[in-house]
């Protein structure tokens, strides 16, 4: 199975900071990685897929990038409501397999 | 409304089965691949296992072959994972989510789990 490494995986940043997510597959899966948002006692919600694509309703300062093996979810200007985990995963094949989150925090 | 309903968790002592039923409303449920995915207490999210729109196709993670079987009903609007042997590593919520699969250029999709459940919790315990 594909592992998917995240980094980091937790970090403290202050509102209106850019934040910068990474994820790294054991091998190259082409652009087949989504991202995802939890915040505690919920279900995820997605925010980009294909590497890169936003997904409908997801503000725009939601990014994602990358292809082959290295992956970044970027967050432009933290807002309050972006403070949860974000995970990854990769599409790429079977099985599918999720990084193993970050965890955004106030700082 | 499109929402996702899941049902059916559970205490139950090792060994022993269970199913999941996650209910569809909102949307075609026959027009969509769907997946289990389930995360332990305190831990990260884990992909289960998906089945494609006719149920013609189903793949599952290593750590439950064998063990659970993913179905679905479409006349009912339902998806469904029976869980058999279980043991206190399959102890977590389990959410059902729909799958976008939106395509590019007709031929590459990707997955893109766009609906998901509140999620519906198994122990296994004794």
């Amino acid at each position: 199975a594909i592992q998917m490494t995240q980094s980091p995986s937790s970090l403290s940043a202050s509102v209106g900071d850019r934040v910068t997510i990474t994820c790294r597959a054991s091998q190259g899966n082409r652009n087949d990685v989504a991202w995802y948002q939890q915040r505690p006692g919920q279900a995820p919600k997605l925010l980009i897929y294909a590497a890169s694509s936003l997904h409908s309703g997801v503000p725009s300062r939601f990014s994602g990038s990358g292809s082959g093996t290295d992956f970044t979810l970027t967050i432009s200007s933290l807002q309050p409501e972006d403070f949860a985990t974000y995970y990854c995963l990769q599409d790429y094949n079977y099985p599918r397999t999720f990084g193993q989150g970050t965890k955004v925090e106030i700082k | 409304e499109v929402q996702l309903v899941e049902s059916g968790g559970g205490l139950v002592q090792p060994g022993g089965s269970l199913r999941l039923s996650c209910a569809a409303s909102g949307f075609t449920f026959s027009n969509y691949w769907m997946t289990w995915v389930r995360q332990a207490p305190g831990k990260g999210l884990e992909w289960v296992a998906n089945i494609k729109e006719d149920g013609s196709e189903k793949n599952y993670v290593d750590s439950v072959k064998g063990r659970f079987t993913i179905s679905r009903d479409n006349a009912k609007n339902s998806l469904y994972v029976q869980m058999n042997s279980l043991r206190a590593e399959d102890t977590a919520v389990y959410f059902c989510a729909r799958d976008l699969s939106p395509c590019f250029n007709s031929t590459t999709c990707y997955d893109a789990f766009d609906i998901w459940g509140q999620g519906t919790m198994v122990t296994v315990s004794s």
